[in-house]
C-alpha cells in the first residue's frame, strides 16, 4: 500500500507564473488535507477536501490559489501568478473515509520562486 | 479557535538519555485528538503517537510515550534511550473535526 504521493517533489517558479501541485492519497482515503509550511515554522493549514467537494478551505488565501480533488486522478492545489512570498513547503496529507482519524503526509513540494 | 503551544523551540540530549518536550494547547472542547508528529532533515512528516482526549491512558510507542494531563491542556512527549536518528524537528497537533492545528515545532538534536 503506496503511502501518499506528492509530485513534483521540488518545483521553480518566475515570479507571476502558475504552480500546480499534485497530491494522490494513500489507497482507500478520500479524505485531504493541504498545509504550508513556511521556513522555520510549522504546519499551517489551507483547505480539505473530499471527492469532488471543497470541505473548509478557511486557510487558503482568498486571491490566486484554489484546489480540487476531482472523482478521478489526484488532488491539484493551483497557485496562480506567484510571488516570492508563495516559496514554501507544501504538504498533502490523506485520511480514510471516517471523522477523526490520523492523517498521514506525503514528502512534500518544495515551491521556490524567484 | 484552537491553539497548541510548543514552548521549546530547541533542545538536545545526550545520546541514550531521556527526554521531555512540551505542549500545551487551548481548547473548549471535550473530545479531540492530540499527535506528535516528527520531521527529519528529510522534511518528511512522520507520525510518532496519537492519543485520543477520551482515554485517560497514556499513549505508548516503543521508546515514545506521552503525559497526557487533559484538566490540564498539556500533552507532553517523553523520548527514551535517546538514539541519533531522533534528531529531528518535533511537532505537537491538535485535531477535531478533521480540523489539525500545529503548533511551531521543537528542533531536538541527539548528541553522541
Amino acid at each position: 500500500n503506496a503511502g501518499v504521493m506528492q509530485n513534483p517533489r521540488h518545483l521553480v517558479r518566475r515570479r507571476g507564473q502558475e504552480a500546480r501541485l499534485r497530491c494522490s492519497p494513500m489507497k482507500g482515503h478520500s479524505h485531504v488535507y493541504w498545509y504550508r509550511q513556511l521556513p522555520e515554522e510549522g504546519l499551517k493549514f489551507m483547505v480539505y477536501l473530499q471527492k469532488e467537494n471543497i470541505i473548509d478551505e478557511s486557510g487558503m488565501p482568498k486571491e490566486r490559489f484554489s484546489a480540487e480533488f476531482p472523482k478521478e486522478g489526484p488532488s491539484i492545489l493551483r497557485i496562480q501568478q506567484v510571488v516570492r512570498g508563495d516559496s514554501a513547503a507544501y504538504f498533502c496529507a490523506s485520511s480514510p473515509n471516517r471523522v477523526e482519524e490520523t492523517q498521514y503526509f506525503g514528502p512534500g513540494t518544495r515551491l521556490l520562486v524567484l | 479557535a484552537q491553539t497548541v503551544t510548543q514552548s521549546q523551540p530547541e533542545m538536545s540530549v545526550q545520546e541514550a538519555e531521556t527526554v521531555t518536550l512540551s505542549c500545551t494547547y487551548d481548547t473548549s472542547e471535550n473530545n479531540y485528538y492530540l499527535f506528535w508528529y516528527k520531521q527529519p532533515p528529510s522534511r518528511q512528516m512522520i507520525l510518532v503517537i496519537r492519543q485520543e482526549a477520551y482515554k485517560q491512558q497514556n499513549a505508548t510507542e516503543n521508546r515514545f510515550s506521552v503525559n497526557f494531563q487533559k484538566a490540564a491542556k498539556s500533552f507532553s512527549l517523553k523520548i527514551s534511550d535517546s538514539q541519533l536518528g531522533d534528531t529531528a524537528m518535533y511537532f505537537c497537533a491538535f485535531m477535531k473535526n478533521n480540523d489539525m492545528r500545529f503548533g511551531a515545532g521543537t528542533r531536538l538534536t541527539v548528541k553522541p
